[in-house]
């Protein structure tokens, strides 16, 4: 069944480390967006990329950095200068008919700062 | 401005029907969700509405459309425990050379019984 990845669900990290986090999809979408949700908040988001080896800046890229290499892939980095990482993290794909379908979400990763 | 606003609240009895509203902003807006979240899940695609569409009716789910006032709402007849989630509406936003959806804050839908 296609679908799309999250890894791992649940992510500890100590304070001035880097994280990533893994996202895969299996459905043939052009599209991949990260959004952070924290509590009593809706989504925002931080990166994008709508085409293999280019993505775009969000509304909260500072202190996050990405990767579009292959089209399944789309790995969020967590870096040291991100000063509340702590949040529920979602990746979203879309295909070119992207309007009709929306997006699909993975289940997301729980990234704390401990 | 860019806000999608929904209340972030609202809490039903069980059997009664559930009515949330959304207000979004760009008049362009050609298609309109509403998504489903459950605890420590992702977000799912519960419904979509085209803009030239005044209602929706999907099963215990009618999706209402006002383009004058920008208005959407979500109405879930008998609801159940298993409605018990946060529910986001999003508009599909034109934006550079592709569209983009905006979401709004979700609203956390209980229900008591």
């Amino acid at each position: 069944d296609g679908g799309i990845t999250q890894s791992p669900k649940y992510l500890f990290r100590k304070e001035g480390q880097n994280v990533t986090l893994s996202c895969e999809q299996n459905l043939n979408h052009d599209a991949m967006y990260w959004y952070r949700q924290d509590p009593g908040q809706g989504l925002r988001l931080i990166y994008y990329s709508q085409i293999v080896n280019d993505f775009q800046k969000g509304d909260i890229a500072e202190g996050y950095s990405v990767s579009r290499e292959k089209k399944e892939s789309f790995p969020l980095t967590v870096t040291s200068a991100q000063k509340n990482p702590t949040a529920f993290y979602l990746c979203a794909s879309s295909s070119s008919n992207q309007q009709v379908y929306g997006y699909t979400f993975g289940s997301g990763t729980r990234l704390t700062v401990v | 401005g860019e806000d999608v606003e929904q209340s972030l609240f609202l809490s039903v009895r069980e059997g009664d029907s559930s009515v949330i509203n959304c207000t979004y902003t760009d008049s362009s807006s050609t298609y309109l969700y509403w998504y489903k979240q459950e605890p420590g899940a992702g977000l799912q695609l519960l419904t979509y509405i085209f803009s030239n569409m005044d209602m929706k009716q999907d099963q215990r789910l009618t999706v209402l459309l006002n383009k004058k006032d920008k208005h959407l709402s979500l109405r879930i007849a008998d609801t159940q425990t298993g409605d018990s989630a946060i529910y986001f509406c999003a508009e599909s936003r034109a934006h550079s050379s592709a569209s983009k959806i905006i979401f709004g804050s979700g609203t956390r839908l209980s229900i008591r019984p």
